[in-house]
């Protein structure tokens, strides 16, 4: 099963800044015939169910305000917010759907 | 407007069975992989199984062999049959729409992420 690692898990941030979350996988999720990395980025909001960010590395889902970005290559990976909002507090997850078992980090809690 | 509903959470006894289903609505449910999510209070995610617009089905070594997913397309429906239930089980379990995704320039982009979630129905296995 490939493993997925975040960091950190624990994340203060203050209003205005920028904020980082890595994410390593224990194998590649490159997909060598097209060239495409199948790492999501999710989160959840206090008291919600998850939403999709970040698709195929770097795309950006639907409403998904510019100041979210997605990075990286083969193994890992990082979540970028630009200037971090009260809104964003919550739990961010990768997750890897390059093969069977589909795996989420463990996840990374965004405080401000 | 896209909806996943998800229901038949209850408080079921260890070794008992349990079925959910997820009743889509606002979209092309056949067009769709789908997939289950499940979430024990307090802690993370945990992908519990997916089936492909094929009808093929995929799951974690934790619960092949109890756990059966099938879906109705006739009634936008996705269920997941839970059996040898196990207080490990106990979660809030999400159905999820895996995304269409898009090709462009040989390489294609989004397929399977999940992008829509439903609200989660509650299984508690205790005795």
């Amino acid at each position: 099963d490939i493993v997925m690692t975040q960091t950190p898990l624990s994340l203060p941030v203050t209003p205005g800044e920028p904020a980082s979350i890595s994410c390593r996988s224990s194998q590649s999720l490159l997909d060598n015939d097209d060239g495409s990395i199948f790492l999501d980025w999710y989160l959840q909001k206090p008291g919600q169910s998850p939403q999709l960010l970040i698709y195929t590395l770097s795309f950006r889902a639907s409403g998904v305000p510019d100041r979210f970005s997605g990075s990286g290559s083969g193994t890992y990976f990082t979540l970028n917010i630009s200037r971090v909002e009260a809104d964003d507090v919550g739990v961010y997850y990768c997750m890897q759907h390059i093969d069977f078992p589909y795996t989420f980090g463990q996840g990374t809690k965004l405080q401000i | 407007e896209v909806q996943l509903v998800e229901s038949g959470g209850d408080l079921v006894h260890p070794g008992g069975s349990l079925r959910l289903s997820c009743l889509a609505s606002g979209f092309t449910f056949s067009r769709h992989d789908m997939h289950w999510v499940r979430q024990p209070t307090g802690k993370g995610l945990e992908w519990v199984s997916t089936i492909t617009t094929s009808g093929d089905t995929y799951f974690p070594r934790s619960v092949k062999g109890r756990f059966t997913i099938s879906r109705d397309n006739g009634k936008n429906s996705l269920f997941l049959q839970m059996n040898s239930l196990t207080a490990g089980d106990t979660a809030l379990y999400y159905c999820t729409r895996g995304a269409l995704g898009f090709c462009s320039g040989g390489s294609c982009y989004g397929k399977d992420a999940f992008d829509v979630w439903g609200q989660g129905t509650m299984v508690t296995v205790s005795s």
